[in-house]
C-alpha cells in the first residue's frame, strides 16, 4: 500500500522555539494533505488542509500564524509550530490524498509527539 | 457541518466473542463515505473498513462488517471472533472533502 512518512516521530523543544514537522508521500503524488491534532485520549481534530502550490485552509479556531503549513511539492507538506508553548504539546498526524484514484482514500503518517517544556 | 457521534467511550469483550461498536452521524449530503479506523497503542491510524453511501450493500472485510442504515444515519461496526490484537481505539469517520472523526471507542479484548 501507499506509504506516508512523517518526521520526526518525537520532538522535545523549549518554550518559544519553532518546530518543523515533515510529511512525505513516498510512492505517490498527493494533491492534498491534511494535518490533525490529537490530545491524549481524544479524537483527531482537523487543523488545516493544504493543497500543492496554494495556501492552506485552516479550520475555525486554528491560528494560521502559529501553525504554518507549506505544501511546496506533490510529495511534501510541512507544519511549523512557531513560538511553541506548553499548550501546543500534542500528537500531530498528517494524511495524504493521492492525485490519482479515488479522492476519499487517505493515507496516514505515523504521527509526531511534540512536547514543549 | 458534519458531526459524528460514538456513544460508547469504552467497551470490553472476551476473546473470540462478537462486539458491535455504534456510530451515528449527521449530514445533509447524499453522497459521502464512512470509515472505521483503528488506532492501536502505536497510534498509527489503520483503515478497518469503508462504506460508500450510495451502496446499499453493507461492507465486509474478513471478521469486520458494518451495518449501514442511511436513513437513520447509523454506521455500526461488528467485529466477529475478536482477537487480542483488536484491542485499540476505534474511530468512526465521515468523508466529504475532508474527514470528520467521532470521539472514539476504546475496545479491550480480554483473554
Amino acid at each position: 500500500g501507499a506509504v506516508v512518512s512523517q518526521h520526526p516521530s518525537r520532538v522535545i523543544c523549549k518554550s518559544g522555539t519553532s518546530v518543523k514537522i515533515e510529511c512525505r508521500s513516498l510512492d505517490f503524488q498527493a494533491t492534498t494533505m491534511f494535518w490533525y491534532r490529537q490530545f491524549p485520549k481524544q479524537s483527531l481534530m482537523l487543523m488545516a488542509t493544504s493543497n500543492e502550490g496554494s495556501k492552506a485552509t485552516y479550520e475555525q479556531g486554528v491560528e494560521k500564524d502559529k501553525f504554518l503549513i507549506n505544501h511546496a511539492s506533490l510529495t511534501l507538506s510541512t507544519l511549523t509550530v512557531t513560538s511553541a508553548h506548553p499548550e501546543d504539546s500534542s500528537f500531530y498526524i498528517c494524511s495524504a490524498r493521492p492525485r490519482t484514484g479515488r479522492g476519499e482514500k487517505l493515507f496516514f503518517g505515523s504521527g509526531t509527539q511534540l512536547s514543549v517544556l | 457541518a458534519q458531526t459524528v457521534t460514538q456513544s460508547q467511550p469504552e467497551m470490553s469483550v472476551q476473546e473470540a466473542e462478537t462486539v458491535t461498536l455504534s456510530c451515528t452521524y449527521d449530514t445533509s449530503e447524499n453522497n459521502y463515505y464512512l470509515f472505521w479506523y483503528k488506532q492501536p497503542p502505536s497510534r498509527q491510524m489503520i483503515l478497518v473498513i469503508r462504506q460508500e453511501a450510495y451502496k446499499q450493500q453493507n461492507a465486509t472485510e474478513n471478521r469486520f462488517s458494518v451495518n449501514f442504515q442511511k436513513a437513520a444515519k447509523s454506521f455500526s461496526l461488528k467485529i466477529s471472533d475478536s482477537q487480542l490484537g483488536d484491542t485499540a481505539m476505534y474511530f468512526c469517520a465521515f468523508w466529504r472533502e475532508k474527514l470528520t472523526f467521532g470521539t472514539g471507542t476504546r475496545l479491550t479484548i480480554i483473554p
